[in-house]
């Protein structure tokens, strides 16, 4: 499965749009980028993945650039809930080996 | 009820001590996994399993067994106990083939004193 890199911490103003990105210039074809997010030592839950274009669900917004390499991540109305450490993780999609998780994004929701 | 539900929550337990850490889903999923979390870094896979019968080693397996006593039970066992085991134990599940999502477990608290 392809490396993918985040930055260590973010901060975001409650109300506004949390944009968290994500590189991930090794990815192949078949790879899809998925999110998941923990919530202070809770179980990871999943928000979203997508393989080329962009899709939106209740909880996120996933941009993903026509090159593939990078994707970000938007939690469009961040509320202080939102306070997590977000994972980005790049896999195949027909892959049952599980998931590699880095240390990911703390996201900071400030009031 | 929880979809994925584990037990014990917390769990303090001494040196070459046996304990087993029990995983329960009513997702019907056939892919269940073991994760280990230790402070401040992501979750590493342990074991994971595609149904009763198909038991597979993760990236940390030494000193970890399981059983997979059902589609809808996952045990993980410590068969001796040693402190740097203490750490935060999740179990999850997964539909079969294809993209679906991990739905996991509230997660176990093992300190091993």
């Amino acid at each position: 499965d392809a490396k993918t890199t985040q930055p260590p911490s973010m901060d975001c103003a409650e109300g506004r749009a949390a944009n968290l990105p994500c590189n991930h210039s090794t990815i192949s074809g078949n790879e899809y980028v998925y999110w998941y997010r923990q919530i202070h030592s809770q179980g990871p839950q999943y928000i979203i993945h997508g393989l080329k274009n962009n899709e939106t669900n209740e909880m996120a917004s996933l941009i993903i650039t026509e090159d593939r390499k990078s994707s970000t991540l938007i939690l469009p109305h961040a509320t202080l809930r939102d306070t997590a450490v977000y994972y980005c993780i790049v896999r195949s999609g027909g892959g049952a080996d599980g998931l590699t998780f880095g240390k990911g994004t703390h996201l900071i929701i400030q009031p | 009820d929880a979809d994925v539900t584990q037990t014990p929550r917390n769990r303090i337990t001494k040196t070459g001590k046996r304990i087993m850490l029990e995983c329960s889903q009513t997702k019907g999923h056939d892919r269940m996994y073991w994760y280990r979390q230790d402070p401040g870094l992501g979750l590493r896979l342990i074991y994971y399993s595609f149904d009763v019968k198909d038991i597979n080693k993760g990236e940390i397996s030494d000193g970890y067994s399981v059983s997979r006593q059902a589609q809808a039970k996952f045990s993980l066992s410590l068969e001796s106990a040693i402190p740097n085991q203490t750490a935060l134990y999740f179990c999850a599940t997964r539909a079969g083939m294809g993209n679906y999502g991990y739905t996991f477990g509230s997660g176990t608290r093992l300190t091993v004193v």
